[in-house]
């Protein structure tokens, strides 16, 4: 079955420092990747995607992530983090089908605190 | 602005109750979706509808309704709610095939007692 695994429940960066949050998914076919980030009391917010192509995506607010089809990852970086990076990143990959179905399958997420 | 809505962004009720949380799109989406999030779980897909009056159940139907008689509304109902139902509620959109992208909703709190 599809799936996707973040096996980082928790994450503490100091500000500054550089940032990996971890995501493997499981999928047969291409997969088209996300990343979310849901800040506290807050809805979800598209960091960036992958469907094809450069296999290095740029997203909004500095990240980027690395999709590695050798190793069914698809890691989010960060080079410095800010204290207002704090909040709960999560990693999906959407199914689709011949009908136009879509569905995201989500990761159960990590949280990332940054420390001062 | 383009954005999904919803409302209440709060709500306690009572067990039994039959309730609605409404959801509302404004960028022509074709594709709707309500998930429920809760700890360690992540988020899950309760219904999905890929255009009026077409709606299918998802991972978690038990003791949900939906209805697309609008293309950019998509109501939850609770016909009669349980504790168990007591989660994190979020609607979302995208415009369908060649669009993947889902745009969420701000969420609704719900808590059951």
């Amino acid at each position: 079955a599809q799936s996707v695994t973040q096996p980082d429940i928790h994450i503490t960066v100091s500000e500054g420092a550089s940032l990996e949050l971890r995501c493997n998914y499981s999928y047969g076919a291409t997969p088209y990747l996300f990343w979310y980030v849901q800040s506290p009391g807050q809805g979800l917010q598209l960091l960036l995607k992958y469907f094809s192509g450069d296999t290095l995506v740029q997203g909004i607010k500095g990240f980027e992530a690395e999709f590695k089809r050798s190793q069914s990852s698809f890691n989010l970086r960060k080079p410095s983090v800010h204290w207002s990076d704090a909040a709960e990143y999560f990693c999906a990959v959407v199914l689709v089908g011949n009908t136009g179905f879509q569905k995201l399958v989500f990761g159960t997420g990590t949280r990332l605190l940054v420390s001062p | 602005e383009a954005q999904v809505t919803q409302n209440p962004r709060y709500l306690i009720t009572v067990t039994g109750k039959k309730l609605t949380v409404t959801c509302s799109q404004n960028m022509n989406h074709e594709y709707m979706s309500w998930y429920r999030q809760d700890p360690g779980l992540g988020l899950r897909q309760i219904y999905y509808s890929m255009n009026v009056e077409v709606t299918d159940k998802g991972d978690v139907p038990e003791g949900y309704k939906v209805s697309r008689k609008e293309k950019r509304n998509f109501p939850l109902i609770l016909e009669s709610p349980s504790p168990n139902q007591t989660s994190l509620y979020f609607c979302a959109s995208s415009m369908g095939q060649g669009g993947y992208e889902q745009y969420f909703g701000p969420g609704t709190r719900l808590t059951v007692t």
